[in-house]
C-alpha cells in the first residue's frame, strides 16, 4: 500500500519569506504527482501535476520536483504571501488511484 | 466552465440517520470520484465511476455505505445508518477520461457531522 508522509505538518514563516515543502512516498512506481491546495471549508485545487518522466515543473511562484528513485517531491513558494496560508497536500497517482499525504499548513504572517 | 458542485454543503444528523450527498461533476467528464477526507487527514478514495459503471469500490464499506451514477453523470453517496465515525468532509472529483495523466478537479465537498 502507498504511503505518503509530509512533513512538516505546520509551518509559519514571514512575509516574503521562501516556502519549502517536502513530500515522500513508499512506492516508486507512480504515473504522476500532484501538489493541491486546500483552503479552509473549500475543496482542494490542483496547482502542479509532474509526469513519472518528469523532474519538475513550474507555475509562476511555484516549483515542484520530483525525484521518482528516492520516493520525494519538494513544493518550493517563493516569495511567500499572506495569500498563500491553506494547506498544500501532495498526492501520487498509482494505477488511477489517488494516495494522498495528510498536508502541510502553512501560514504567512504579514 | 463551472466546477464540480456538490451540496449540501454542510450536514448535521443523529447518529442511525440515513444521510445523502449529491455530486454532479464538470460537463463531458466520464470518471467521477467519492472521496472522504477525516480532520488532519488526506482524502481517501471510496468509489471511482466510469461513465455508470462503479470500476473500483474496493474501499468503500459497503454494510453502510452506497453509491449510485445514473445515466452517467450526476452522482449520489448514501449513508445509512450513519455512525458517530462518519463524522468527515466528503469530497466529490471528476475527470476527463480517468487515465492516470488526467487531472482530477474536486469539488467544495459536504461537511458531515454525526452526533
Amino acid at each position: 500500500k502507498q504511503e505518503v508522509t509530509q512533513i512538516p505538518a505546520a509551518l509559519s514563516v514571514p512575509e516574503g519569506e521562501n516556502l519549502v515543502l517536502n513530500c515522500s512516498f513508499t512506492d516508486s512506481a507512480i504515473y504522476n504527482l500532484q501538489w493541491f491546495r486546500q483552503d479552509p471549508g473549500k475543496g482542494l485545487t490542483s496547482l502542479l501535476l509532474i509526469q513519472s518522466s518528469q523532474r519538475e515543473q513550474t507555475s509562476g511562484r511555484l516549483n515542484a520536483s520530483l525525484d521518482k528513485s528516492s520516493g520525494r517531491s519538494t513544493l518550493y513558494i517563493a516569495a511567500s504571501q499572506p495569500g498563500d496560508s491553506a494547506t498544500y497536500l501532495c498526492a501520487v497517482s498509482n494505477d488511477y488511484k489517488l494516495s494522498f499525504g495528510a498536508g502541510t499548513t502553512v501560514t504567512v504572517r504579514a | 466552465e463551472a466546477g464540480v458542485v456538490q451540496s449540501p454543503r454542510y450536514k448535521i444528523i443523529e447518529k442511525k440517520q440515513p444521510v445523502a450527498f449529491w455530486c454532479n461533476p464538470i460537463s463531458g467528464h466520464n470518471t467521477l470520484y467519492w472521496y472522504r477526507q477525516n480532520l488532519g487527514q488526506g482524502p481517501e478514495l471510496l468509489i471511482r465511476y466510469e461513465n455508470e459503471e462503479a470500476v473500483d469500490d474496493s474501499q468503500l464499506p459497503k454494510d453502510r455505505f452506497s453509491a449510485e451514477r445514473l445515466k452517467g453523470v450526476d452522482s449520489t453517496l448514501k449513508i445509512q445508518p450513519a455512525e458517530l465515525g462518519d463524522s468527515a468532509v466528503y469530497l466529490c472529483a471528476s475527470s476527463l477520461e480517468g487515465r492516470s495523466t488526467d487531472t482530477q478537479y474536486f469539488g467544495p465537498g459536504t461537511r458531515l457531522t454525526v452526533l
